[in-house]
């Protein structure tokens, strides 16, 4: 079973300024894709960034990055240079690209950008 | 492209009724996942439907059914609903078999349902 720990159910954040949020996982497989994605109160899950397993680069999208420690089971996102319309609750997710494709959430981290 | 997409925004039913719930994939995909989210919680999966297959069931009860049509859009069935059924009920779609960086799911803005 694939399960996913995000340790910090809210952060805050300056406008402009640089923030982390954490997210451990487990898995048996050796294969799997990691993702963030951000649901704003419109409730709609938007993707923010995914990593594959296999790819040491660490994944970035414009202000967004990950750092992606593959043995230590971890895959934080950096947000640099925070904006208002950043502000959303930030699930990481794990998925298993064999068998059924399902993703697994964590609990979630809202985030909340101080203007 | 036209996104997911999912009706009713809203329902209100009372225990005991039965639901369905739509889901229209995005264009060029072939795959429906639908998740259900409590409230305060991160989405749960229920099911996944592949080329109108069941691809995959999460654990929930045989009353939670699906169906995938020929053009993949999709339906939620919920049986004889319990109040802990109320919930954000989302879908995604995505490309299986197109090669890596095909199976991104991307989701629709989902359905509110509370069974009174």
């Amino acid at each position: 079973a694939q399960t996913v720990t995000q340790s910090q159910p809210e952060m805050s954040v300056q406008e402009a300024e640089t923030v982390t949020l954490s997210c451990t996982y487990d898995t048996s497989e050796s294969d799997y894709y990691l993702f963030w994605y951000k649901q704003p109160p419109s409730r709609q899950m938007i993707l923010v960034i995914r990593q594959e397993a296999y790819k040491q680069q660490n994944a970035t999208e414009n202000r967004f990055s990950v750092n992606f420690q593959k043995a230590a089971k971890s895959f934080s996102l950096k947000i640099s240079d925070s904006q208002l319309g950043d502000a959303a609750m930030y699930f990481c997710a794990i998925l298993n690209p064999q068998g059924a494709q399902k993703l697994v959430f964590g609990q979630g981290t809202r985030l909340t950008i101080n203007p | 492209e036209t996104g997911v997409t999912q009706s009713p925004t809203h329902l209100i039913k009372t225990r005991g009724q039965q639901v369905t719930l739509r889901c229209s994939s995005q264009s060029g995909h072939n795959t429906v996942s639908w998740y259900q989210q409590a409230l305060g919680q991160g989405p749960q999966f229920i099911f996944q439907y592949y080329r109108e297959e069941e691809n995959g069931r999460g654990n929930f009860p045989p009353r939670f059914s699906g169906l995938q049509f020929p053009n993949y859009s999709s339906e939620l069935n919920v049986n004889a609903l319990e109040l802990d059924d109320s919930a954000l009920y989302l879908c995604a779609s995505s490309l299986l078999g197109g090669g890596r960086n095909t199976d991104t799911q991307y989701f629709g803005p989902g359905t509110r349902l509370t069974v009174l």
